[in-house]
């Protein structure tokens, strides 16, 4: 079974810019959550998503927003791009099954964004 | 305070050696705990999950967690060169079926030959 994908691997932006980034969950999973890795902060929860609705949010500004479709894919948008965006963007994928959501997260790869 | 203290480390070890990797946490409704390895330029890989307290084994994995003291271990046997990574404990509460993980800071780990 495919693991969790998200594209694209790497992205440099400027400040002021906004930036889209794409997640694939698991097959059969249908809950996406997102989270911020830097070394200072490590990682935080963004938002999750779960029916194409926003189930969570974290502690971050409204610039970082998300959006999940019927086929459970998902994509994060970033406006108004900071430097201290600059971050290791991961996606993970629960599987529901019945209503009831496992709580086992399994992450893809990342996608690493500077913004100079 | 955070929410999850982990020890970043690092942490050197020697081949064959037990390792053993801690968090503490304060919210006491935390009932979801989970051990996950990074390795560089990766994303996180999940090792053990555990619910509530006690034991669980998995080949050289050991997962501990002890509610009342709010700490959680992981343990690795017969260390190998290959388990040099990040260890990341990561916890949840229940809040209507969905939930937030809320991560350690990640402890690195190298094991020399």
């Amino acid at each position: 079974k495919a693991g969790v994908t998200q594209t694209p691997r790497y992205l440099i932006k400027t400040r002021g810019q906004q930036v889209t980034l794409s997640c694939s969950p698991i097959s059969g999973h249908r809950s996406v959550s997102w989270y911020q890795q830097t070394p200072g902060q490590g990682l935080q929860f963004l938002f999750e998503y779960f029916s194409e609705t926003q189930r969570n949010k974290g502690n971050f500004p409204g610039r970082f927003s998300g959006r999940q479709f019927s086929n459970s894919r998902s994509e994060m948008n970033v406006s108004t791009l900071e430097l201290g965006d600059s971050a290791l963007y991961l996606c993970a994928s629960s599987l529901v099954v019945g209503g009831q959501k496992y709580n086992e997260q399994f992450f893809g790869p990342g996608t690493r964004l500077t913004v100079l | 305070q955070k929410e999850v203290e982990q020890d970043p480390g690092p942490l050197s070890v020697p081949e064959g050696a037990i390792v053993s990797l801690n968090c503490t946490y304060s919210n006491s409704a935390f009932q979801y705990f989970m051990w996950y390895r990074q390795y560089s330029r990766k994303g996180p890989e999940l090792l053990m999950y555990t619910y509530s307290s006690g034991n669980k084994e998995d080949g050289r994995f050991t997962a501990q967690v002890d509610k009342s003291s709010k700490y959680i271990s992981l343990f690795i046997r017969d260390s190998q060169p290959s388990d040099s990574a990040t260890y990341l404990c990561a916890m949840s509460e229940i809040s209507g079926g969905y939930n937030k993980l809320i991560f350690g800071a990640g402890t690195r780990l190298a094991v020399h030959p």
